[in-house]
């Protein structure tokens, strides 16, 4: 079956710009995960979905980034007024639920002028 | 923040050798898991060890975990050139929902 897909693969934007990045899940799981890797380093955690709800933002820089996913698959993850320490690939992941394997999209690379 | 330390940063091996790379924790956790990666963009997952399991094996892979010491082991046998990528270990913490990844091993295998 389709694996996590992301949208945009690249995102190239100027400072100060709004940007919207999209995760589409695997059908049926109910968890949702965004990440953010900077080059050289691990994925951090940004924000966790159970269903529709952010079961835990605590990952989110800082009030410049929002994530919604209104009907519990579709996520979008909103960055305003960019900033070029922004720049990272931005991934998704999804799961069955909470505590098993997560499943990564391929990610966005963003790059802000 | 990110915890955990992947040692060592990076591996040289040749082709049909093994590579082994260490992951240390510091909380406790319901599961470890290791990733690949490769060019920077999609993770693979591996395998998931859970905190009452001391060894398991998929393929060529190899992981363990102790968890009196805080810490785990990946060991790829037979090594490949498709082997070439980043191996990341990833905490899943008890009492958390998200993973908590290491800065990962850089493995390069030479034909």
């Amino acid at each position: 079956g389709a694996g996590v897909s992301q949208t945009p693969s690249n995102k190239v934007t100027e400072k100060g710009k709004y940007v919207e990045l999209r995760c589409d899940p695997i059908s049926g799981h109910t968890a949702l995960y965004w990440y953010r890797q900077s080059l050289g380093q691990g994925p951090e955690f940004l924000i966790y979905f159970q269903g529709t709800g952010a079961a835990d933002d605590s990952g989110l820089p800082n009030d410049r980034f929002f994530a919604v996913r209104p009907e519990g698959s579709v996520s979008t993850l909103k960055i305003q007024r960019t900033e070029r320490g922004d720049s990272a690939v931005y991934l998704c992941a999804s799961s069955t639920e909470s505590g098993n394997e997560q499943f990564f999209g391929p990610g966005t690379r963003l790059t802000v002028l | 923040s990110q915890q955990g330390e992947e040692d060592p940063q990076a591996l040289s091996i040749q082709e049909g050798e093994n590579a082994t790379m260490n992951c240390s924790y510091k909380t406790s956790i319901n599961n470890l898991q290791w990733y690949r990666q490769n060019s920077g963009r999609g993770l693979v997952h591996l395998i998931l060890i859970r905190s009452n399991e001391r060894e398991k094996h998929s393929g060529r892979l190899r992981v363990t975990l102790d968890t009196s010491k805080k810490s785990s082991s990946l060991l790829i046998t037979a090594s490949r050139a498709a082997d070439t990528a980043s191996y990341f270990c990833a905490e899943d913490r008890s009492n958390d929902y998200k993973l908590s990844f290491g800065a990962g091993t850089t493995v390069t295998v030479r034909a």
